[in-house]
């Protein structure tokens, strides 16, 4: 099925180890995008990017790094992993398209770091 | 910058009862608005948006949300609730400009549990 599609699904990393989270896309979307669920945080952005090539910080970026290196492809890394960083991570994706402004979410990769 | 208020964190209804979800958000220009799902150990769904035009959109699994520019408002609504509507709900804007481009801004979200 098309869609967001994020591997792993689940990982235990232990503090210091380093970690790559992969998403892809088969939708031909421009924009994608990280984000981490936290308890009554609701979502918040990681880095972004608006096409290949390219990233740009979101509201939370510290501790990650990201690459577009394709078009269909998303990755975050977390080079020294901290229990800071358990948390559930979302990638999602959307087209250009004026006035379609709705993302595609994959189905989450949920971190723990002990 | 752009933020999305979500005042209640949990609520709970009776199945059949109506539900109201509250959004107030803050936004300099015109907001484009959307209402997520997220049921347990899943993915955010889309259920509706907001871009222009008719202030009262419609979504799936019937619901609805009403958009009140006075009151930057983007309350989600639906008539009778199913148990199966038990999730968590989020409210989100979406940014075109200043430091904040393309991106969605969320709410803190809000936890529905459905009494039988």
């Amino acid at each position: 099925n098309a869609g967001v599609t994020q591997t792993p699904k689940f990982r235990v990393l232990k503090t210091g180890q380093s970690m790559t989270l992969l998403c892809a896309q088969d939708m031909n979307h421009e924009y994608m995008y990280w984000y981490r669920q936290d308890p009554g945080m609701g979502l918040r952005l990681i880095h972004y990017s608006v096409g290949e090539g390219t990233t740009a910080k979101g509201e939370v970026p510290d501790g990650y790094n990201v690459s577009r290196l394709k078009k269909q492809n998303f990755l975050l890394g977390l080079e020294s992993a901290a229990p800071s960083q358990t948390s559930v991570y979302f990638c999602a994706s959307r087209v250009i398209q004026v006035g379609n402004y709705g993302y595609t979410f994959g189905s989450g990769t949920r971190l723990t770091v002990v | 910058a752009q933020s999305v208020t979500q005042p209640d964190i949990h609520i709970t209804v009776s199945e059949g009862a109506s539900l109201e979800l509250r959004c107030n958000y803050s936004y300099g220009a015109t907001p484009y608005l959307f209402w997520y799902v997220q049921s347990p150990g899943q993915g955010l769904q889309l259920l509706l948006k907001y871009f222009s035009g008719d202030t009262l959109v419609q979504g799936i699994k019937g619901f609805e949300a009403e958009f009140k520019r006075s009151q930057s408002s983007f309350n989600l609504r639906k008539p009778s609730v199913h148990w199966s509507d038990a999730a968590e709900y989020f409210c989100a804007v979406y940014s075109m400009g200043g430091g904040s481009n393309y991106k969605l801004t969320f709410g803190k979200g809000t936890l529905l549990t459905v009494n039988p």
